[in-house]
């Protein structure tokens, strides 16, 4: 079965770096394009970004643009997220996904793992 | 960029149908492309339960089913249950390279 497992999260202080990573198994890590997807406290779900499953294509929310960097290693089957320059406002809950569809540079997230808290405080 | 737009919150009784909307405020020429839904129980990762506007995963129950007509994409939950209360958030993916989630809509069944 597909598992997630986000690893990375913690307190940081504003203007600080973070590097999350999500562990993946139960499927073809190497044909998918993966997500991340963020949750502030009691708030919704928000968007982060994408990369292909080949790492060839990023895209980002216009808010995280510049700041985070998504990268993939097929070869450990690990998706990773570097969190720049990082303000009160990125403290949430970080999941990573698996996207619906084989191959591509992403659609909808369709697996999620269990998510990793991140909080920017001094 | 895209924006999707949901009520805060619906409600129903056991055993009634709900229907939640998501509506597309958008200039993005791309459209309205790919529609998913997701269900949230509170403290838990959120759940696929559509993807494509009507397609369901193995494992959902036929309860659930999406539509869409114009820009407004519809979840519907028939005979409701206790368990079905939950956050539930659609989301969009464009052609033009646009993911966006609507700001979630609170079920609670009365």
């Amino acid at each position: 079965q597909v598992q997630l497992v986000e690893s990375g999260g913690g307190v940081v202080q504003p203007g600080r770096s973070l590097r999350l990573s999500c562990a993946a198994s139960g499927f073809i890590f190497r044909s998918y394009a993966m997500h991340w997807v963020r949750q502030a406290p009691g708030k919704g779900l928000e968007w982060v970004a994408v990369i292909s499953y080949d790492a060839s294509n990023k895209y980002y929310a216009d808010s995280v643009k510049g700041q985070f960097t998504i990268s993939r290693d097929n070869s450990k089957n690990t998706l990773y997220l570097l969190m720049s320059s990082l303000r009160p406002e990125d403290t949430a809950v970080y999941y990573c996904a698996k996207d619906g569809n084989y191959f591509g540079s992403g659609s909808f997230p369709d697996y999620w793992g269990q998510g990793t808290l991140v909080t920017v405080s001094s | 960029q895209s924006a999707l737009t949901q009520p805060a919150s619906v409600s129903g009784s056991p055993g009634q149908s709900i229907t939640i909307s998501c509506t597309e405020t958008s200039s993005d020429v791309g459209g309205y492309n790919y529609v998913s839904w997701y269900q949230q129980h509170p403290g838990k990762a959120p759940k696929l339960m559509i993807y494509e506007v009507s397609n369901r995963p193995s494992g959902v129950s036929n309860r659930f089913s999406g539509s869409k007509s114009g820009d407004t994409a519809s979840l519907i939950i028939s005979g409701l249950q206790a368990e079905d209360e939950a956050d539930y958030y659609c989301h969009s993916y464009t052609s033009s390279r646009n993911w966006v989630f609507g700001g979630g809509t609170k079920l609670t069944v009365l």
